[in-house]
């Protein structure tokens, strides 16, 4: 019943792997979010897709590529992590307009 | 000036005590404000969201709404030890991303 889920929900790894993070939707919604949560609690969007469509691309490294294969998936891949990195990652879906409902969250530490 | 204003805290009040959590911010095209509640390695929650000015209630929260002083409030009655949290305050324009405030730490002691 969950409705937006998150895979894996902790991730630790060196500096310089690749890693990947998955989101599912099961609420129909067109808007999918990534946004990424530092130790400070500050909330900061990373990327949007509406239909698969990117939307939303902030001031995000190359590193950071997020891929959408249909509505109701958003993953986002990470080149050669670095320790700034380390954070918990957001996925989240919105309808039209209104609130967002977030995924549990990744914690990602970059060692 | 940074889009969204939050004191980040923490706040400590007494169980039973009246919470003001507040934001200004500084575009006045915002038209969408909400308050979330993110419990400690979980995901944010919306609590209330309103899209004009005044007051919204819903149970022991109100939030309230000033566009003129470009500043949102979010108060908490009797208070409970299980409203401590980290309170997020957003915004946003009609179909547009939502802009977070770093959120404020609240601890309700008992």
């Amino acid at each position: 019943d969950t409705a937006v889920s998150q895979t894996p929900k902790y991730l630790v790894t060196q500096m310089g792997n690749d890693k990947s993070i998955k989101c599912e939707q099961n609420l129909g919604h067109d808007t999918m979010y990534w946004y990424k949560q530092d130790s400070k609690k500050f909330l900061k969007i990373m990327f949007s897709y509406n239909n698969k469509e990117l939307i939303i691309n902030e001031t995000v490294p190359n590193r950071f590529s997020p891929k959408s294969p249909d509505k109701a998936h958003l993953n986002l891949h990470i080149n050669s992590l670095e320790l700034g990195d380390s954070a918990v990652y957001f996925c989240a879906s919105r309808p039209r307009f209104d609130e967002q409902f977030f995924g549990p969250g990744t914690r990602l530490t970059v060692l | 000036q940074k889009e969204v204003e939050q004191d980040p805290g923490p706040l400590s009040v007494p169980e039973g005590a009246i919470v003001s959590l507040n934001c200004t911010y500084s575009n006045s095209a915002f038209q969408y404000f909400m308050w979330y509640r993110q419990y400690s390695r979980k995901g944010p929650e919306l609590l209330m969201y309103t899209y004009s000015s005044g007051n919204k209630e819903d149970g022991r929260f109100t939030a309230q709404v000033d566009k003129s002083s470009k500043y949102i409030s979010l108060f908490i009655r009797d208070s409970q030890p299980s409203d401590s949290a980290t309170y997020l305050c957003a915004m946003s324009l009609i179909d547009d991303k939502i802009i977070f405030g770093k959120g404020t730490r609240l601890h309700i002691l008992p």
